[in-house]
């Protein structure tokens, strides 16, 4: 089947710089996406979403942008701190309807280290 | 303050025993779901339901049952656990939009 994954596995920026974290994904049917924090010991977090019908948008300090015509996802970051250090995932939904609401497809998740 | 809770966070058991993971959320969502995640798999989808009583398979429903008697109540059932079922498992529950609560997880070790 379809799957959302990441370019970059692992991506260590330095505190102060600005992040980005890609997510490629294969279903162009695909019309909600939404990005995840995982910090150490702890379950997901909610950062932002976005729906198929924007390019853009933005949160404090996080936009995510979605390029449709090449089945592109990002979530940049500016002015990471070191509690920006987490595991971040993508995930999308295909809204079939039926059975099938509400399901979220996850990527495999970019581990993000911010160093002092 | 939306919660979804789960009964252990650290959990132990031996090879053939019948293992209840238990999570239970305060948000009146109707959906639900069990996923596991392992290094490098990223959170793969077992089970989930999206009414009391209702289920439907993940990607990876081998070895598990569920059970929701409650709306606010879904559980995950190892009849016989595994050594390759020692895993780290999150609940997770959602309503009218597609944003998914997490809970805690619970990680599990099978010996």
């Amino acid at each position: 089947g379809e799957s959302v994954g990441l370019h970059l596995p692992t991506l260590s920026v330095q505190e102060g710089d600005n992040s980005i974290i890609n997510c490629a994904y294969s279903n162009s049917a695909s019309d909600y996406f939404i990005w995840y924090k995982q910090e150490s010991g702890k379950g997901p977090q909610f950062i932002i979403d976005i729906r198929s019908n924007m390019d853009k948008r933005q949160g404090q300090r996080v936009t995510v942008l979605l390029n449709k015509t090449v089945k592109h996802l990002s979530l940049q970051i500016a002015a990471t701190q070191p509690g920006d250090s987490a595991v971040y995932f993508c995930a999308e939904n295909t809204s079939g309807g039926g059975t099938s609401y509400g399901k979220l497809t996850f990527g495999q998740g970019t581990i993000l280290t911010v160093h002092p | 303050d939306v919660k979804v809770t789960q009964s252990s966070r650290y959990l132990v058991k031996r090879t053939g025993e019948k293992v209840f993971l238990e999570c239970v959320q305060d948000m009146d969502h109707e959906n639900m779901f069990w996923y596991r995640q392992d290094p490098g798999l990223g959170l793969r989808l077992i089970y989930f339901s999206y009414d009391v009583k209702m289920k439907e398979k993940g990607d990876i429903p081998e070895g598990y049952s569920v059970s929701r008697e409650k709306k606010e109540r879904f559980s995950l059932i190892l009849e016989s656990a595994s050594t390759n079922q020692t895993s780290m498992y999150l609940c997770a529950s959602s309503g009218r939009m597609f944003e998914q609560f997490f809970g805690p997880g619970t990680r599990l070790t099978v010996l």
